[in-house]
């Protein structure tokens, strides 16, 4: 079975722009979470979505939305990017939504605004 | 939410070394998850711990969970090249771990 894909691998983008980032699931798992990584620092919660529905949101401005599709792939949308959201961002899946199952993390799109 | 502090922040040893990476939050744990992460790629599942005193092992490495202490710690024995990373651990929530809070990661280096 594919794990977690994630597209793009790379992005530049400069100051100001707007970013579409995407996130294909596991086959069979319901829930994708977003999170934001920057350099020499653990991953950050951004969104998490079950069934669609928003069901967790971090500490990240009204910049930052996601929405889930009816397949369970899942959008991330920075708007007015900031050199500060230069960062890797990784998706990942669960089964459900629950602390019995474990995140399956994708590669990530690594962005760099300039 | 969580505060995960790992230690060390960065190990190098040699290759058949054993060596042990820690985990401690500063808040109740409901569940602890152990992740390795390459250099700029995703992370990779290790394994996830749910009651206190539970030790689970995978190939050569074990991780423990004490729910008093609120620690947790991964120990390799007999390290090879392949087990060079970041080694990351996580933690969610009462109800939810897609909430998840990660440690800053701990990096290790196999000389061989």
């Amino acid at each position: 079975d594919a794990g977690v894909t994630q597209s793009p691998t790379h992005l530049i983008k400069t100051r100001g722009q707007h970013v579409t980032l995407r996130c294909s699931p596991i086959s069979g798992h319901k829930s994708v979470s977003w999170y934001q990584q920057v350099l020499g620092q653990g991953p950050q919660f951004i969104f998490q979505y079950y069934e669609k529905e928003e069901r967790g949101r971090g500490n990240f401005p009204d910049r930052f939305s996601a929405r889930q599709f009816p397949n369970y792939s899942s959008e991330l949308n920075v708007n007015a990017l900031l050199l500060g959201d230069s960062a890797l961002y990784l998706c990942a899946s669960s089964r459900r939504d629950g602390i019995n199952s474990p995140l399956h993390f994708g590669n990530g799109t690594r962005l760099t605004v300039t | 939410s969580q505060e995960l502090e790992q230690s060390p922040q960065s190990l190098i040893v040699q290759e058949g070394k054993n060596l042990t990476i820690n985990c401690t939050s500063s808040k109740t744990l409901y569940g602890l998850y152990w992740y390795k992460q390459k250099y700029g790629e995703g992370l990779i599942f290790l394994m996830m711990l749910q009651k206190g005193g539970e030790e689970k092992s995978h190939e050569k490495i074990t991780a423990k969970l004490d729910e008093k202490k609120q620690q947790s710690s991964l120990h390799i024995t007999a390290s090879q090249p392949s087990h060079a990373g970041i080694y990351l651990c996580g933690a969610g929530p009462q109800y939810n771990n897609n909430d998840m809070r990660f440690g800053a990661g701990t990096r290790l280096t196999v000389k061989p």
